[in-house]
């Protein structure tokens, strides 16, 4: 079975600042996908980032990276110089390797930025 | 590509009446599944369709759940006899065919049901 562990249930930061979201996860599978979503109070989940399990490097997308530690099984979403429109849900997701899987999504940071 | 859209946003209901929610997923997009997420929680699986195959239900959707993809197009969430406590967000998210672990969901914004 997969778990992920969000153990930051309300983070602040500072306008233009840079943030660190936390996420552990549980898997004995070699192969698997790590996911970032956003969910704004509109409801909406948007995909922000994904690191594969074999990716050597940490994966970035503009101001999203993903800070991936195997051994560690942590996966920490940063997001650099936040912007007000950066508050809101954030979930991290993981899937394992292998045609069909479900995503499993740990329970969420709620992310505010204050001006 | 318009996304993947509900229909409702919002239902307030009854208990025991029945509700029918509707997703229409992204048109080339064959995998089709339903999460639902109550407050402060993530989003938790019920079920997915491959076309109109129903290929996994989770324990979560008891008896009194049903989904359908008849065409493998749309498709629907029923709950009958609705109780208080499947007051949530209902989720509906898609995804193509590609067998990569990188295949990302594309979610809609949801169903709110509130059983008074």
């Amino acid at each position: 079975a997969q778990k992920i562990t969000q153990t930051q249930p309300g983070m602040f930061v500072q306008e233009k600042e840079a943030v660190t979201l936390d996420c552990t996860y549980d898997t004995s599978d070699q192969s698997y996908g790590l996911f970032w979503y956003k969910q704004p109070s509109s409801g909406e989940m948007i995909f922000l980032i994904y690191q594969g399990s074999y990716d050597e490097q940490n994966a970035t997308e503009g101001r999203y990276s993903l800070n991936f530690q195997k051994a560690r099984k942590s996966a920490n979403l940063v997001i650099s110089a936040s912007q007000l429109g950066d508050s809101a849900m954030y979930f991290c997701a993981m899937r394992r390797t292998g045609g069909y899987q479900k995503v499993t999504f740990g329970t969420g940071t709620k992310l505010q930025v204050i001006p | 590509d318009t996304g993947v859209s509900q229909d409702p946003r919002h239902k307030i209901t009854k208990r025991g009446q029945n509700v029918t929610f509707r997703c229409d997923p992204i048109s080339e997009h064959n995998r089709l599944y339903w999460y639902r997420q109550t407050l402060g929680q993530g989003p938790e699986f019920l079920t997915y369709f491959q076309n109109e195959a129903q290929l996994e239900k989770s324990r979560l959707l008891s008896d009194r759940f049903s989904a359908e993809r008849p065409k493998g197009s749309f498709s629907t969430l029923e709950i009958q006899r609705t109780e208080q406590g499947d007051s949530a967000m209902y989720l509906c998210a898609s995804s193509p065919t590609t067998g990569a672990t990188n295949e990302k969901l594309f979610f809609g914004s949801g169903t709110q049901l509130s059983v008074l």
